[in-house]
């Protein structure tokens, strides 16, 4: 029963241009959201997150959408750089601490 | 501050053999946990404590156990080791908090042979 689900198992797009990741959730007891990048040979890093009382959360030229209606979040990079090439994975929390559960991952490639 | 220490980096284990993955955190959290990455699976939950002397059960337990004595170290022990335990193993700390934002050490690459 996968509860966090990252459909899209790669995305390719040009430097500057928008990158558009999403990830689908089942359970409503999830109430923190999360968006880790990982590099070949290294953990994952924390991106950005976003409370289930909020709609969007934006850092710089990463913003994250939450529509818990349809139980979607998404990450939206603008501009994309070469630099973020990596394997995003979308995790949810909630009910117990911090433990979390990981979607699939997306591998991002942005092409110079 | 090294953060989340991971050893070893690399293991080639023979089926049935055992082995320790050593974690250890310098930044006092309470909470640990270890998880595995496979392709096209994304990160699972094997183990986890919220303190010391506490331990449950994640998503993939089996074959797997864990002890935490000390806030600072959580190692991960392989009973006896099977192909099916091929995989990237990442260990990760943080506050109890579900807001609190979970570190992550480098990865222990293990191979079953």
């Amino acid at each position: 029963d996968q509860q966090v689900k990252q459909n899209s198992p790669s995305l390719s797009v040009q430097e500057g241009r928008i990158s558009i990741l999403n990830c689908d959730y089942t359970n409503s007891m999830f109430d923190y959201f999360l968006w880790y990048k990982k590099y070949p040979a290294e953990g994952p890093t924390f991106l950005i997150s976003i409370s289930s009382i909020k709609d969007k959360n934006e850092d710089g030229r990463f913003t994250v959408f939450l529509n818990k209606s349809a139980k979607h979040l998404s990450l939206h990079i603008v501009p994309s750089q070469p630099g973020d090439s990596a394997v995003y994975f979308c995790a949810a929390s909630g009910g117990y601490g911090s433990r979390l559960t990981f979607g699939e991952g997306t591998q991002l490639t942005v092409n110079p | 501050n090294a953060g989340v220490t991971q050893t070893p980096k690399f293991q080639v284990l023979k089926t049935g053999q055992s082995m320790t993955l050593q974690c250890a955190q310098d930044m006092n959290h309470e909470y640990m946990s270890w998880y595995r990455q496979d392709p096209g699976m994304g990160l699972r939950l094997i183990h986890y404590s919220v303190g010391a002397g506490i331990t449950d059960q994640g998503e993939v337990p089996n074959g797997y156990n864990v002890s935490r004595s000390t806030t600072e170290d959580f190692p991960l022990r392989l009973l006896s080791a099977a192909p099916s335990q091929t995989s990237v193993y990442f260990c990760a700390s943080s506050g109890r908090g579900t807001a609190d934002t979970q570190y992550f050490g480098p990865g222990t690459r293990l191979t079953v042979l």
